[in-house]
């Protein structure tokens, strides 16, 4: 157990370029998370996978914004066209499933973004 | 859905004193309270959770309380210690519901000083 991986640690970009983040989840968790932290605050949900299937997306992930998770093992988190306000940490996370005592959540160091 | 509040933003003390952080939460349906630890520069780490048919948990310096009825939990560190030093954020989530996503709180910085 390696614990949740994620790359690149630190993206900078340009505002209109398009970004594309990995994560890999802890091996065997079906169920994968991406949460996004701005500064001085907790991390907002974004959407997430059971599986390769993406079962929810919060309004924050607005239609820049794509994830997969081709093969129900890691899965990418995409931005397209890159704004001021997209400057953020991006968090993974996983876990085994959503019945106590399997539902809790690992977090990787996530993926922190600034945009230029 | 769920809000979280948490309080306080700040915290300081004393090496060796006690620290209390505590959170309210708003969906009656949440069943689920985890604590996260987060320190500069990496990703939230778990250090206790609670379930809402227990009241109170405790792990060594660490400890977890609920009140179901007045939807408030609170974390309680004793005999703090330097490494303690840190973000700590309180999360509610309904697992009963398809997604378990966590509500986090927005987090109380705790430093203990020496």
């Amino acid at each position: 157990d390696t614990g949740v991986s994620q790359n690149p640690r630190h993206k900078i970009t340009k505002r209109g370029q398009n970004v594309t983040f990995r994560c890999d989840p802890i091996s065997e968790h079906n169920r994968l998370y991406w949460y996004r932290q701005t500064l001085g605050q907790g991390p907002e949900f974004l959407t997430y996978f059971q599986n390769e299937a993406q079962l929810e997306k919060s309004r924050l992930l607005s239609d820049r914004f794509s994830a997969e998770r081709p093969k129900g093992s890691f899965s990418t988190l995409e931005i397209q066209r890159t704004e001021q306000g997209d400057s953020a940490m991006y968090l993974c996370a996983s876990s085994s499933g959503p019945q106590l005592g399997k539902n809790i959540q690992y977090f990787g160091a996530g993926t922190r973004l600034s945009v230029l | 859905g769920e809000n979280v509040e948490q309080h306080p933003s700040t915290l300081s003390v004393q090496e060796g004193d006690s620290a209390v952080i505590k959170c309210t939460y708003s969906d009656s349906a949440s069943n689920y309270f985890p604590w996260y630890k987060q320190e500069l520069g990496k990703g939230p780490q778990l250090i206790i959770d609670i379930r809402s048919n227990v009241g109170e948990k405790k792990d060594q310096r660490i400890a977890v309380t609920l009140n179901k009825t007045a939807k408030h939990f609170s974390l309680h560190i004793t005999e703090t210690q330097p490494e303690d030093s840190a973000v700590y954020f309180c999360a509610a989530t309904a697992t009963t519901g398809t997604a378990s996503k966590l509500t986090f709180g927005t987090g109380t910085r705790l430093q203990v000083t020496l």
